[in-house]
Formats: C-alpha cells, structure tokens, sequence
C-alpha cells in the first residue's frame, strides 16, 4: 500500500465549478497535511496546509481533514482555467519526512 | 513563505561525466534539507533527507554512491549526479524546512539531461 494516495485523474470541471480532489494516507501517525500546485515542467507551490480535523478555508480553496479516516480533500469553488494544474497532496509522516501522492491532474474548461 | 532556490535550473551533460545541483535557503536556516527526483507524469519520488552537518539518509533503491548529497551548512545542500547516464535524466527538486516552519518550500528544480 502506498503512504499517500490519490486519484490520478485527469479530472475535468468546466469553468465556475466545483474541483474536488481527494486524497488517503496510510500513517494514522502523521499529523500535517499539505496541497501543492505544480504546472507541467515547474516545481510544485504550497496552496494549502492543515494540521487538525474539519475545513480549513482560504479564498477559493477549502482543505479538509478527517483523521480518522484517514483522508484529505481539496476543494475548489468557482474554478478558473488557471487552476489546471496537477495537485499533489502530501503528508509529514511521523519520521518527519514529506511523502506525496501521484497527483492528480485537474483541467477546467472554459 | 521562505525561499529556496536551486541552480542550476536545465543541465545537459555527457554520459560518464558528473553534474552537481546546489540547493539554497535564501531567509531561513535549513536544519533539514529534501531531495526529490521527478520522472516525466510521474509524482515526486523521495530521494533522500539530509540534515545539517550530518550524513544524508537516502530511501531505499536509491544508491548513495551515485547521489552524493552535501549539507555542509544550514543553507546550502548539494545533489551530485557521479557518472551519469541517460536514464538519471530526470527533474531534480530540493526542498527545505526549519524548526519554525511545518512545511518544506521547493526550490525551482534542475531538469538534468544525459546525453
């Protein structure tokens, strides 16, 4: 099983929508949890962090966070053509190390 | 957030030669430093974790003689690709953390070409 996983799309959402994006983990240990935006050939940007359980919101993103199931969402309201990117989730585990999902990769049409 | 910037950002190199990729914490001190290797379509791969003034500790599958990593200072972590060839050709990213940030910042990355 591997530590972070993420539906690897490609998710479409036409402009204006809702993107939601999902992710599990497997350490029930870790306690930060992390959304990054990374466009074709750039490093990936920090979009969103979350430490405890519910919504965190910030302008267009909302992250959410369930421990107990083990699971993390992004959500996007109002999606802009310049979101199409791929969402990469990422989580500190309990060694302190970053490990990240396959990404998934969101297109919104205009 | 903090800024960390990676040199060089594109390096074509010869089969057999070695490639160096310097990582830099611009306003922070790096007690920890992270090094990723990206194929093309693929997520980011952990490569190793370095911590200030000690020995890297590389993942599994990934050989420390071929990746040399530095950490010599709480800024600056180097990636040595030793005898390179074509398949190391890949997206090299560092990332960086102090103790007074929970989450790492990315440097811009290093495509490394083998040729």
């Amino acid at each position: 099983q591997k530590e972070v996983e993420q539906n690897s799309g490609p998710l479409s959402v036409p402009e204006g929508a809702i993107a939601s994006l999902n992710c599990t983990y497997s350490d029930r240990g870790s306690q930060s949890f992390f959304w990054y935006r990374q466009y074709s050939g750039k490093s990936p940007e920090l979009i969103m962090s979350i430490y405890s359980n519910g919504d965190k919101e910030d302008g267009r993103f909302t992250a959410q966070l369930n421990k107990a199931s083990q699971y993390v969402s992004l959500l996007i309201r109002d999606s802009q053509p310049s979101d199409s990117a791929t969402y990469l989730c990422a989580v500190k585990n309990i060694e302190g190390d970053m490990r990240f999902g396959a990404g998934t990769r969101l297109t919104v049409k205009p | 957030g903090a800024v960390v910037s990676q040199h060089p950002s594109r390096v074509i190199c010869k089969s057999g030669t070695s490639v160096k990729i310097e990582c830099r914490s611009l306003d922070f001190q790096a007690t920890t430093m992270f090094w990723y290797r990206q194929f093309p379509k693929q997520s980011l791969m952990l490569m190793a974790t370095s911590n200030e003034g000690s020995k890297a500790t590389y993942e599994q599958g990934v050989e420390k003689d071929k990746f040399l990593i530095n950490h010599a200072s709480l800024t600056l972590s180097t990636l040595t690709v030793t005898s390179a060839h074509p398949e190391d050709s890949s997206f090299y990213i560092c990332s960086a953390r102090d103790n007074r940030y929970t989450e790492a910042f990315f440097g811009q990355g290093t495509r490394l070409t083998v040729v």
